[in-house]
């Protein structure tokens, strides 16, 4: 069992439709991030909230809104993705945001997205 | 660019071998990670091992460090069929920049 909660397991939306993941933890954790990971590749770092503010956002198309409505939770709010956006979405979080590569980061086991 | 690299892409073995995966980066690193994904699943964390140490074990798991090298491995000894997964490893330049992962080594063990 993961202690980071992602829900829905699967989704599948159309390219105009407007859809939102959630993720969910309750270590205390104050960093929270979302990787998008593709088949047979490493995940790949989209966003990261510290304190519950966005502090890094790696050139992520606006079609990804990311929230962090508190410190437990984090939102991926997705409208009118494309068939490239289908993917494995992972949120990881670790305690102290104040040294974000030098502790573990615990992931959920991800939203599988597909693109119609 | 990923600063991790890992060696081999795929590495498939009998049940009871040992299994070695390597991983080389590019910059000097705080620390280096290694984690495992079964399919289907999330990245769980292994072990951390610090730039400052050599080698670390954790039950089964033997990690290295060569800082000179810019290189380290993980080693599974007397493997099962539930270590079947990719394998990661995964750096940060810096203190407080997040992790980059690796490419990743894909483990069958064959039972």
């Amino acid at each position: 069992d993961t202690e980071v909660t992602q829900t829905p397991k699967h989704l599948v939306m159309g390219m105009t439709n407007k859809k939102s993941l959630k993720c969910e933890q309750h270590m205390g954790h104050r960093a929270m991030y979302w990787y998008k990971q593709k088949a047979k590749k490493p995940p790949e770092l989209m966003f990261v909230y510290s304190y519950e503010k966005l502090s890094i956002n790696e050139s992520v198309p606006s079609r990804f809104s990311p929230e962090c409505p508190n410190s437990s939770l984090l939102n991926l709010h997705l409208h009118a993705l494309q068939p490239e956006d289908s993917a494995l979405y992972l949120c990881a979080s670790s305690q102290d945001p104040g040294i974000l590569g030098n502790q573990p980061q615990h992931f959920g086991d991800g939203t599988r997205l597909s693109i119609l | 660019s990923q600063q991790g690299e890992e060696d081999p892409q795929a590495l498939s073995i009998q049940e009871g071998e040992n299994a070695t995966m390597n991983c080389s980066y590019k910059t000097s690193i705080n620390n280096l990670q290694w984690y495992r994904q079964n399919s289907g699943r999330g990245l769980v964390h292994l072990i951390l091992i610090r730039s400052n140490e050599r080698e670390k074990h954790s039950g089964r798991l033997r990690v290295t460090l060569d800082t000179s090298k810019k290189s380290s491995s993980l080693l599974i000894t007397a493997s099962r069929a539930a270590d079947t997964a990719s394998y990661f490893c995964a750096t940060s330049p810096s203190g407080n920049t997040p992790l980059v992962f690796g490419k990743g080594t894909r483990l069958s063990v064959i039972a």
